[in-house]
């Protein structure tokens, strides 16, 4: 079994478009994150989520929104993409707040926008 | 605050040694190790918590400060296997809320039998 799985896999896109990952935990975690690798390969933050509260990265566009329907899963919302939107974008999760608790990835997903 | 990793990249012949490190300018509450393989998911090698702690896994170690401001990786004896990008992650300025990992930008570790 996938601890983390996310789909979907690869979603190429044409500008404009509005488009969802999504993204489940089987592990019982109580923190789920969404994070951005771009081309050069850097991986940065962008939302955590548990039950109580969500962290944004003040750098994210409000283009994009994390909605959680419960704990165990974490999707990730995508309005009027724009060709700097393409990306891998991974969710993770962890038991508590990742200070102290490694981070479980899921596959990514590669975004392509045309 | 990302922390820094140094050297960029390595290319090392089979069976060398590599040491990768990781900084930052203030005191941290952990310290985090993840490899990433080319198309694949970050995974996580090891994690670091208290000043002047090391740890090891197989042929690969780490240890954290004193201080906790810096953290170094050591590959001994690398493996074809080992080749793949290695960041340093770091987090819980909030005292461990659910705040993510900030990560630092990778070594490319290229092992050439």
């Amino acid at each position: 079994d996938t601890a983390v799985s996310q789909t979907p896999k690869y979603l190429v896109t044409q500008m404009g478009n509005d488009k969802s990952i999504k993204c489940e935990q089987n592990l019982g975690h109580d923190t789920m994150y969404w994070y951005k690798q771009d081309s050069k390969k850097f991986l940065k933050i962008m939302f955590s989520y548990n039950n109580k509260e969500l962290i944004i990265n003040e750098t994210v566009p409000n283009r994009f929104s994390p909605k959680s329907p419960d704990k165990a899963h974490l999707n990730l919302h995508i309005n009027s993409l724009e060709l700097g939107d393409s990306a891998v974008y991974f969710c993770a999760s962890s038991r508590r707040g990742s200070g102290w608790e490694k981070l479980f990835f899921g596959s990514g997903t590669q975004l392509s926008v045309l | 605050q990302q922390p820094v990793q140094s050297p960029q990249a390595v290319i090392l012949r089979e069976g060398e040694d590599a040491v990768i490190n990781c900084s930052s300018s203030k005191a941290l509450y952990s310290v985090h190790w993840y490899r990433q393989k080319h198309g694949e998911a970050p995974v996580f090698l090891m994690i670091l918590l208290k000043g002047g702690e090391q740890k090891g896994h197989e042929k690969i170690s780490a240890s954290f400060n004193e201080k906790k401001q810096q953290s170094s990786l050591y590959l001994t004896a690398s493996q074809l296997s080992y080749s793949g990008t290695y960041f340093c992650g770091t987090g819980g300025y909030s005292g461990g809320g659910a705040d993510g990992l900030t990560f630092g930008k990778g070594t490319h570790l290229i092992i050439q039998p």
